[in-house]
C-alpha cells in the first residue's frame, strides 16, 4: 500500500478538464511545499511536470497545474489530448525517516 | 545534457544480492544539491522509492527495505550503485535512477533513467 492515495483511474474527453488528487498526512503533503508529480506514458521512464507543488519545469506544457489544500495536493490537466494518456504519481518529501513516498498512481484515459 | 543509465543482471536467484550500476553523465555527483535516487516499479505497479544518495554523501533509505540497501557512489566514474541483499520474487521490477537537484527536501525527479527490469527466479 502507498503512502499517498491517488484516484486509481480518471477519465476525460478532448478539451475537457481533469483532476487528479494526492492524499497524504501532515508529515508529508500537509507539511511541506515539497510535492511533484511524474507522467509516465506506457512503457517508458516517467517525467517530472509539476515540482514544488505548482511549478512546471521547463518544456511542460501550461495546460499542468499543482496546487496543494491542507493534506491534499492535486494535478489538472486542462485541454486534455490524446497524448495525456499516461499514469501519472504525485510524490512528497516527508519528515519520517524515509526521505521520499510515492502515491499509488492514476490511470488517465482520454475517451 | 543530462543522462543517466541503469546496468546490471536481467536475472538474480532468490537469496543472491542485487547489484546495479547507474552511469551518469552532464553533471558532477559532487555538484551543489546534485542526489540519486533508485526507484523501482514491479510489473503493473506503483512507483516506490528505496534509497538516495546526496553530493555531501549522506545516504537516507526506505524504512521498509532498509536492512537490504546499500547505496554508495564513485564520483570519479559517475556511478551510482545500489547493492539490495537477500533477492525474493517480490523484488522482481524495473528499477530506475534518477536524478533529484536538493539540498535536502527531495521530492522531485528531473532527469530519469531508462530503467532496467530485474527478474527473481530459480
Amino acid at each position: 500500500q502507498s503512502a499517498l492515495t491517488q484516484p486509481a483511474s480518471v477519465s476525460g474527453s478532448p478539451g475537457q478538464s481533469i483532476t487528479i488528487s494526492c492524499t497524504g498526512t501532515s508529515s508529508d503533503v500537509g507539511g511541506s511545499k515539497f510535492v511533484s508529480w511524474h507522467q509516465q506514458q506506457s512503457g517508458r521512464a516517467p517525467k517530472l511536470i509539476i515540482y514544488d507543488v505548482s511549478n512546471r519545469p521547463s518544456g511542460v506544457s501550461n495546460r499542468f497545474s499543482g496546487s496543494k489544500s491542507g493534506n491534499t495536493a492535486s494535478l489538472t490537466i486542462s485541454g486534455l489530448q490524446a497524448e495525456d494518456e499516461a499514469d501519472y504519481y504525485c510524490s512528497s518529501y516527508t519528515s519520517t525517516a524515509t526521505l521520499v513516498v510515492f502515491g499509488g498512481g492514476t490511470k488517465l484515459t482520454v475517451l | 545534457q543530462v543522462t543517466l543509465k541503469e546496468s546490471g543482471p536481467v536475472l538474480v536467484k532468490p537469496t543472491e544480492t542485487l547489484t546495479l550500476t547507474c552511469t551518469v553523465s552532464g553533471f558532477s555527483l559532487s555538484g551543489d544539491r546534485m542526489g540519486v535516487s533508485w526507484i523501482r516499479q514491479p510489473p503493473g505497479k506503483a512507483l516506490e522509492w528505496l534509497a538516495h544518495i546526496f553530493s555531501t554523501d549522506e545516504k537516507s533509505y526506505s524504512t521498509s527495505l532498509k536492512t537490504r540497501l546499500t547505496i554508495s557512489k564513485d564520483t570519479s566514474k559517475s556511478q551510482v550503485v545500489l547493492s539490495l541483499t537477500n533477492m525474493d520474487p517480490v523484488d522482481t521490477a524495473t528499477y530506475f535512477c534518477a536524478r533529484a537537484v536538493a539540498y535536502r527536501y527531495v521530492n522531485s525527479f528531473d532527469v530519469w533513467g531508462q530503467g532496467t527490469m530485474v527478474t527473481v527466479s530459480s
